[in-house]
Formats: structure tokens, C-alpha cells, sequence
């Protein structure tokens, strides 16, 4: 089982819907989530980090639901410019080595007009 | 300011060449990373520095050497290389290691 597994997409979705993405973990340890969104050739950009007790900016919000092990991305009012692939992170604790990042796959979101 | 700063942004070598990429942060971050990304997948960790020490080596081949000069700088440095290591080659910084990571720009490499 890989240890972030997510949706590939693409969704593709209008202008002005309201599109979830979830993600999933293999590791119940796990301690820190977030969400990156990377543009076509270019590098991945910090979205937002994802609190236990879920958070919003703006029109996005992530949840995250430790008993199942799983995050969520809701992105309302989609625009155009949100059109981009959007890689779940989970923090993964090696004990004698320190953390790093494990990354999914990415899933690709297109926004039409 | 989270700024990341590599270069070059592109890099074209032949199999016997050797070149290193740079790599900048002015955050006093005491995490940095060098990622390998092919197209349509997600990035792949090649090594970690924590306090300008390699803790994480994701068992790279020996023709990619990480060099941590001060707690600002990364290089890798390239020797040899296969066309097959041809990719964007992202590197990242964070407070420390596990928390969220701010990417440069990366370095487009081609090897020939």
C-alpha cells in the first residue's frame, strides 16, 4: 500500500463549482499534513497545512480525519486560475534519521469557463 | 520572505561533463532538500540536511554528491550523469525538518 495515496484525477469541473479531493495515509503516527498545488513546470507551492481541528483561507478548508486516516481539500467558487495539480503531504517521523515529507501523487484539476 | 533561489534554471550536459546546481535560502531555515521530479509525478526526496548535516541519503547513486557549504547554501554537485537522470531538480528548505518546506524554482536538466 503506498503511503499517501490519492485520487489522479483530472476532475474537471465550471467555473464557480464547489470540488473535494481527498487523500489517504498508511501511517496512523503520522503527525503533520498539508496541501501543495503545483502549476504546470513550475514548483510545488505551500497551500495550506491541515489542522486537526480543520481550517479554512478563503475558499479552500482541509479537514483532516485521523480515525480514518484521511484529508480532505474542499476548493468553493473554483476560478480558472485554480486549475493545477494539488499533492497531498503527510510527515512521516524516522526515528533515528529525523522527518521528511512523503508526497502523493497529485491530483490534476481543470477549471473551465 | 520565503524565498528559495536556485541555479541555473536550465542545464543542458553531456554524459562526461561535471556541473553542480546551487542553491540558496535566507530564512535561517536549518532544513534543506534536494527533490528529483519527472513529468506527471510527484516529487522524489534524493537527500536531507538538518543543521548542515546529511541525515537523509534516499539511496541516490554515487554520481549525485550533496554539499552543505553553510546553513544557507546546498549544492549537488553532478558527475557522470545517465540520460535517464534527466528531470527538474527542486530544492527546498524548511524550519526544520518535518515542518512545511518552501520550494525553489528548480533547475531544468537535461543530460544528452
Amino acid at each position: 500500500r503506498k503511503e499517501v495515496e490519492q485520487d489522479p484525477g483530472p476532475f474537471n469541473v465550471p467555473e464557480g463549482a464547489t470540488v473535494a479531493f481527498n487523500c489517504t495515509y498508511s501511517n496512523s503516527a503520522s503527525q503533520s499534513f498539508f496541501w501543495y498545488r503545483q502549476d504546470c513546470r513550475k514548483e510545488p507551492k505551500l497551500l495550506m497545512s491541515v489542522y486537526s481541528s480543520g481550517n479554512e483561507d478563503g475558499r479552500f478548508t482541509a479537514q483532516l480525519n485521523r480515525a480514518s486516516q484521511y484529508i480532505s481539500l474542499l476548493i468553493r467558487d473554483s476560478k480558472l486560475s485554480d486549475s493545477a495539480t494539488y499533492l497531498c503531504v503527510v510527515k512521516m517521523v524516522l526515528m533515528e534519521y529525523g522527518n521528511k515529507l512523503v508526497f502523493g501523487a497529485g491530483t490534476i484539476l481543470r477549471v473551465k469557463s | 520572505d520565503t524565498e528559495v533561489t536556485q541555479t541555473p534554471k536550465h542545464l543542458v550536459m553531456g554524459m562526461t561533463n561535471k556541473k553542480s546546481l546551487k542553491c540558496e535560502q535566507h530564512m535561517g531555515h536549518r532544513a534543506m532538500y534536494w527533490y528529483k521530479q519527472k513529468a506527471k509525478k510527484p516529487p522524489e526526496l534524493m537527500f536531507v540536511y538538518s543543521y548542515e548535516k546529511l541525515s537523509i541519503n534516499e539511496s541516490v547513486p554515487s554520481r549525485f554528491s550533496p554539499e552543505c557549504p553553510n546553513s544557507s547554501l546546498l549544492n549537488l554537485h553532478l558527475h557522470a550523469l545517465q540520460p535517464e537522470d534527466s528531470a527538474l531538480y527542486l530544492c527546498a528548505s524548511s524550519q526544520v525538518t518535518g515542518n512545511e518546506q518552501y520550494f525553489g524554482p528548480g533547475t531544468r536538466l537535461t543530460v544528452t
